[in-house]
């Protein structure tokens, strides 16, 4: 079975640019998760999604950080301005349902100059 | 909220040695906890889980072993190969509402052949 896939796998930009990552889950999975993981830590959930609905962004900075899943199945984050502090990887993961175990991509690692 | 404390930071271990990686977590609701291991450049990977009505499980050389009472929960990795080399992660979820994942800092593995 096909992994989560992410790209781009890496982005440079300037701080106050926006940036975009996409993610397509495994298939036939409801669940899909975005991890902001900075360097030296392990991941911090940002947004949970439910088919196409939103069931946790309490630690998504909502003031320059947004995601989508339209469709329930890919999804996209945005940064808009970018801040250095938003230097990081940003992963997501997919899980069939919530409560089953979380499946990650290999990231995109953003770099703010 | 839930805070999981992971150690040790970093561990060095010869070919064929057991390696064990501690972690604690805070809320006693927490009942399931995954263990990820993270390679270079690649996303983390889930290698074991256990939940909160068993003690310990075993996979090959992994074993997880849990103790509700003083919260917290292990790693074991016996025989350990050079490809172990990589950073491990614990997690700690409550099984309630929607499984929201806390990570721990990580513990970065090198066995040296």
């Amino acid at each position: 079975e096909a992994g989560v896939a992410q790209s781009p796998r890496y982005k440079i930009i300037e701080k106050r640019q926006s940036v975009a990552f996409w993610c397509n889950p495994i298939s036939g999975h409801a669940t899909l998760y975005w991890y902001q993981q900075i360097l030296g830590q392990g991941p911090k959930l940002l947004i949970q999604f439910q088919n196409n609905g939103v069931v946790d962004d309490s630690q998504l900075p909502k003031d320059r950080f947004s995601a989508e899943r339209l469709k329930g199945v890919d999804s996209t984050l945005k940064i808009q301005p970018a801040k250095l502090e938003d230097s990081a990887v940003y992963l997501c993961a997919s899980s069939l349902g919530d409560r089953q175990p979380q499946h990650f991509g290999d990231g995109t690692r953003l770099s703010i100059l | 909220g839930e805070n999981v404390e992971q150690h040790p930071s970093t561990l060095s271990v010869q070919e064929g040695d057991s390696a064990v990686i501690k972690c604690t977590y805070s809320d006693s609701a927490s009942n399931y906890f995954p263990w990820y291991k993270q390679e270079l450049g690649k996303g983390p990977q889930l290698i074991i889980d256990i939940r909160s009505n068993v003690g310990e499980k075993k996979d090959q050389r992994i074993a997880v072993t849990l103790n509700k009472t003083a919260k917290h929960f292990s790693l074991h990795i016996t025989e350990t190969q050079p490809e172990d080399s990589a950073v491990y992660f614990c997690a700690a979820s409550k099984d309630t509402g929607f499984q929201k994942l806390v990570f721990g800092t990580g513990t970065r593995l090198l066995v040296s052949p």
